[in-house]
């Protein structure tokens, strides 16, 4: 299958700082692909939509100048948590829509996980 | 509008045991159809997908599922469980016009036992 990668897998950072995620398509072009957050044994919560060469849309009660989305190409977005406290601790995912004539899947990225001291 | 629903929260077989995980959906129209795999501290792995056809689906790692419009089900199932398989399990239905992400069910955690 497509394959996207994520960068870094793991960050610690102190509280105030900005951190940025980034979630490339390795072998395919996606207009379209999405930021989850994933509490401790939880499934997934969708954050945002991104959309290469427009604005990212938010899902309801998601603070978009603290979560700055950019899709400047069509295989990469990022993710940049600003002013981020302990509570923004978390396992962020990107996932990346592959949609053709035969085909409409969303592959996933590995997670980063971020800690906020 | 679209739902999915994972009956089972958490699962235990013992290695070398059958499985069958459920979904159910509610989409009004054909679905596509989807199921992942996570590992703990991992993304999302796409195990297998059903766009049209054949209704029985064979994914990786000796998995397979079949498509039954009838129940509006999508299980999930492996005849021999590894040690391995053990991990989280997403059912999800997309395919959908615009940007509309896939619906996830909320999951099943599969523990296997030797």
């Amino acid at each position: 299958g497509a394959v996207v990668s994520q960068h870094p897998s793991r960050v610690i950072c102190k509280s105030g700082t900005s951190v940025k995620i980034e979630c490339r398509s390795l072998d395919f072009q996606a207009t379209t692909m999405f930021w989850y957050r994933q509490f401790p044994k939880k499934s997934l919560m969708l954050m945002a939509t991104s959309n290469e060469g427009s604005k990212a849309t938010y899902e309801q009660g998601v603070e978009k100048d603290k979560f700055l989305i950019n899709h400047a190409s069509l295989t990469l977005s990022t993710l940049t948590v600003t002013s981020a406290h302990p509570e923004d601790s978390s396992f962020y995912i990107c996932s990346a829509r592959d949609r053709g004539e035969s085909t409409d899947t969303q592959y996933f990225g590995p997670g980063t996980r971020l800690t906020v001291l | 509008a679209q739902s999915v629903t994972q009956p089972d929260i958490h699962i235990t077989v013992s290695e070398g045991a059958s499985l069958e995980l459920r979904c159910n959906y509610s989409y009004g129209a054909t679905p596509y159809l989807f199921w992942y795999v996570q590992s703990p501290g991992q993304g999302l792995q796409l195990l297998l997908k059903y766009f049209s056809g054949d209704t029985l689906v064979q994914g990786i790692k000796g998995f397979e599922a079949e498509f039954k419009r009838s129940q509006s089900s999508f299980n999930l199932r492996k005849p021999s469980v590894h040690w391995s398989d053990a991990a989280e399990y997403f059912c999800a239905v997309g395919g959908f016009s615009g940007n509309t992400p896939l619906v996830f069910g909320k999951g099943t955690r599969l523990s296997v036992i030797a």
